[in-house]
């Protein structure tokens, strides 16, 4: 079956660590999308990727550092610059016109 | 301009009944407005979606109603029930390329029996 597989389901970070948040889909899309989901605030755009090799700021890149070396894989790693990261991680693709298919999360917390 | 207004923040409704839920944007170039459903610790699912060149759109039991001149959406769901109860939210976007959808804060929708 086609999908984005998120891993891991949860994870928890020390104060000072960087922690990488995997995300690899199977549907060929192009485009791929973090965005950080906190009670009440909806869902916040992080990274974006159109094509490989490429990806572009959202509204909340401060603190957090993406790669996209394959089309499957857009890892998304919260550093230590990041203050305050314990929340809902959601990775999405999508293919040219269509809507977003989305992964089932990682929930961050910091110990 | 790149703002989707939601509301209500929650909802509670009783078994049978339809609750409706809005949103508002601005950007006048959005043209693909999608409503997803999310369940908690899971990932958004996307639920029905429409384009402007038409006002409403059903899927099911789920309607979108949609006026382009007021530039609001709503979701309306029929008959609803217990299995219903989520948090929903509303995007918009311009459909043509991958630019990335704009997403409402979110309605908690409690169906109760």
């Amino acid at each position: 079956d086609g999908g984005i597989t998120q891993s891991p389901k949860y994870l928890f970070r020390k104060e000072g660590q960087n922690v990488t948040l995997s995300c690899e889909q199977n549907l060929n899309h192009d485009a791929m999308y973090w965005y950080r989901q906190d009670p009440g605030q909806g869902l916040r755009l992080i990274y974006y990727s159109q094509i490989v090799n490429d990806f572009q700021k959202g509204d909340i890149a401060e603190g957090y550092s993406v790669s996209r070396e394959k089309k499957e894989s857009f890892p998304l790693t919260v550093t230590s610059a990041q203050k305050n990261p314990t929340a809902f991680y959601l990775c999405a693709s999508k293919y040219q016109g269509r809507g977003y298919t989305f992964g089932s999360g990682t929930r961050l917390t910091v110990v | 301009q790149q703002q989707v207004k939601q509301s209500p923040q929650s909802l509670i409704v009783q078994k049978g009944g339809i609750p409706i839920i809005n949103c508002a944007y601005e950007n006048t170039a959005f043209d693909y407005f999608p409503w997803y459903q999310q369940f908690p610790g899971k990932g958004p699912a996307l639920l029905i979606a429409i384009r402007p060149d038409v006002s409403e759109k059903k899927e099911g039991r789920f309607t979108i109603s949609f006026n382009k001149s007021a530039k609001q959406f709503s979701l309306h769901i029929m008959d609803s029930q217990p299995g219903d109860s989520a948090t929903y939210f509303c995007a918009a976007s311009i459909e043509g390329g991958n630019t990335p959808l704009v997403f409402g804060k979110g309605t908690r929708l409690s169906v109760i029996a």
